[in-house]
C-alpha cells in the first residue's frame, strides 16, 4: 500500500481554521484517502474520506489536489475537543480485507 | 455507537502466560479487526476476520492467534505473552452500509512483566 507523510505536530488557536496536510506521492488510481482521528485515551474515529473530488461533512472538509499526490483536512473552526492525533490513510479499494495502514499521524494542539 | 466492547480493559500478566482478549459486537458486522498501538508506531493490524471462522493475518501477526466461532465475538490470543507484546490493543469493525468506515472499540491496555 502507498505511504503517506504528515507533519508530526501542529498547533492552532481555538476558533481558527486548521489545515492538516498529507502527502501521498505514490498514490494509485484505486487508493481512497481516509482520515481518522484519535482523541486522548480513545480509539480512532472516522472523520472523512474521498477519491478525487473535494468532500464535506459535518466534521470537516477534505481538499484533494488535482494530481491526487496530496490532500488537506480542513477543520473550519477548531475547538478544544479537536485536539487529537489525525491520521491520513490510503486504502486500496481493489484489495480485500479493508486493511488500513496507520502511520504516526499529526498531533494537533488547540490553544485556548 | 456500533455496540462494540472489549474485555478486559486493563490486564497485567507475566511473561510466558497465555492471554486472551475479547472483542464483542452486537450488530452482526461481518468484518472485525485487531490492532495494537505502540508509541512511535501508530496502529498496526494484527489479524482480521471476514466472517465466522474466516480470518487472515495482518502486518504484525507473529505471536498472536485469533478465533471467530460466532459473528459477535472475535478473540485475540497470546499463547505465551512476551514483554514486547505490552501494548494497547484495539478492536474494530467495518460498519455495514458505509464505505469501508471502521469503528473502533475503547481499547485494552495489556502489560506483560
Amino acid at each position: 500500500d502507498a505511504k503517506t507523510t504528515q507533519p508530526n505536530s501542529m498547533e492552532s488557536n481555538e476558533e481558527e481554521p486548521v489545515h492538516l496536510p498529507c502527502n501521498h506521492s505514490t498514490i494509485s488510481g484505486t487508493d481512497y484517502i481516509h482520515w481518522y482521528r484519535q482523541l486522548p485515551s480513545q480509539g480512532p474515529e472516522y472523520v472523512i474520506h474521498g477519491l478525487t473530488s473535494n468532500v464535506n461533512n459535518r466534521m470537516a472538509s477534505l481538499a484533494i489536489a488535482e494530481d491526487r499526490k496530496s490532500s488537506t483536512l480542513i477543520l473550519h473552526r477548531a475547538t478544544l475537543r479537536d485536539a487529537a492525533v489525525y491520521y491520513c490513510i490510503l486504502r486500496d479499494e481493489a484489495k480485500t480485507g479493508n486493511q488500513f495502514y496507520f502511520g504516526t499521524g499529526t498531533s494537533l494542539t488547540v490553544i485556548p | 455507537d456500533a455496540g462494540i466492547t472489549q474485555s478486559p480493559r486493563h490486564k497485567v500478566t507475566e511473561t510466558g502466560t497465555p492471554v486472551t482478549l475479547r472483542c464483542h459486537q452486537t450488530e452482526n458486522h461481518r468484518y472485525m479487526y485487531w490492532y495494537r498501538q505502540d508509541p512511535g508506531h501508530g496502529l498496526r493490524l494484527i489479524h482480521y476476520s471476514y466472517g465466522v471462522k474466516d480470518t487472515d493475518k495482518g502486518e504484525v501477526s507473529d505471536g498472536y492467534s485469533v478465533s471467530r466461532s460466532k459473528t459477535e465475538d472475535f478473540l485475540l490470543t497470546l499463547e505465551s505473552a512476551t514483554s514486547s507484546q505490552t501494548s494497547v490493543y484495539f478492536c474494530a469493525i467495518r460498519l455495514a452500509g458505509s464505505y469501508n468506515e471502521q469503528f473502533f472499540g475503547p481499547g485494552t491496555r495489556l502489560t506483560v512483566l
